[in-house]
């Protein structure tokens, strides 16, 4: 089975502060983890992938696999992160096909000027 | 290229009514999932397809919801009596196969009174 956990369902920051969203997963295999995106009353939209290894409007996230999370930092909040957050999970089984796409709860992210 | 899209934005209708969403999803993509965001439980994966066959229908609450993918560019989610416990939003996402990431309708938000 595969599980993300997102602990916090707000966090609510000041404009220049640090920002960290948290997430960890539970999967027997070899995961494949990404960040989505929703900002108010639109679509999702994928904003990071760990295999790409990117950073994307200043958001980097790192697998960690020993602690089986993917934390999303950002060093400076802007107003127009705010928004809500979604951290994904896409395993693959033992014949190397993905499976779903499961969310976790997602946090929503207040940055205030 | 139009993305996924959803019909209607909105819908409203009385507890007991028949509701149907419908979702195109973008064209060449083969894999095809219908999520439901809701504030208690986020984002929840009811079913998805692949090249038009259900692969996984366990999120499906219940026996009031169905839903079919007739051919490779709409797919419908019924659901018939609806509750007020169905009121949330529901997303369509379609992917160029299982193994890529995913493309997010807009949304239909259902309200159920």
């Amino acid at each position: 089975a595969q599980r993300v956990t997102q602990p916090e369902k707000l966090l609510s920051v000041f404009k220049g502060a640090p920002v960290e969203l948290k997430c960890n997963y539970s999967y027997s295999g070899s995961p494949e983890l990404f960040w989505y995106v929703q900002y108010s009353r639109q679509r999702l939209q994928l904003l990071l992938r760990h295999i790409s290894r990117e950073s994307i409007k200043g958001f980097t996230a790192d697998l960690n696999k020993g602690e089986t999370s993917f934390h999303l930092k950002k060093p400076f909040a802007q107003e127009e992160d705010s928004a809500m957050y979604y951290c994904a999970l896409k395993g693959r089984n033992y014949t190397g096909a993905n499976s779903k796409l499961t969310f976790g709860k997602g946090i929503t992210l207040s940055v205030r000027p | 290229d139009a993305g996924v899209i959803q019909s209607p934005r909105h819908e409203v209708t009385e507890m007991g009514q028949e509701v149907t969403l419908r979702c195109k999803p973008i064209s060449g993509h083969n894999s095809l999932f219908w999520y439901r965001q809701t504030m208690m439980r986020g984002l929840e994966l009811l079913i998805y397809f692949n090249n038009n066959v259900p692969i996984d229908d366990s999120g499906m609450p219940e026996d009031r919801f169905s839903a079919k993918m007739p051919n490779a560019s709409f797919s419908t989610l019924k659901i018939q009596p609806s509750e007020p416990r169905d009121s949330a939003v529901y997303f369509c996402a379609s992917s160029r196969t299982l193994d890529y990431g995913y493309t997010f309708g807009s949304g239909t938000r259902l309200t159920v009174v």
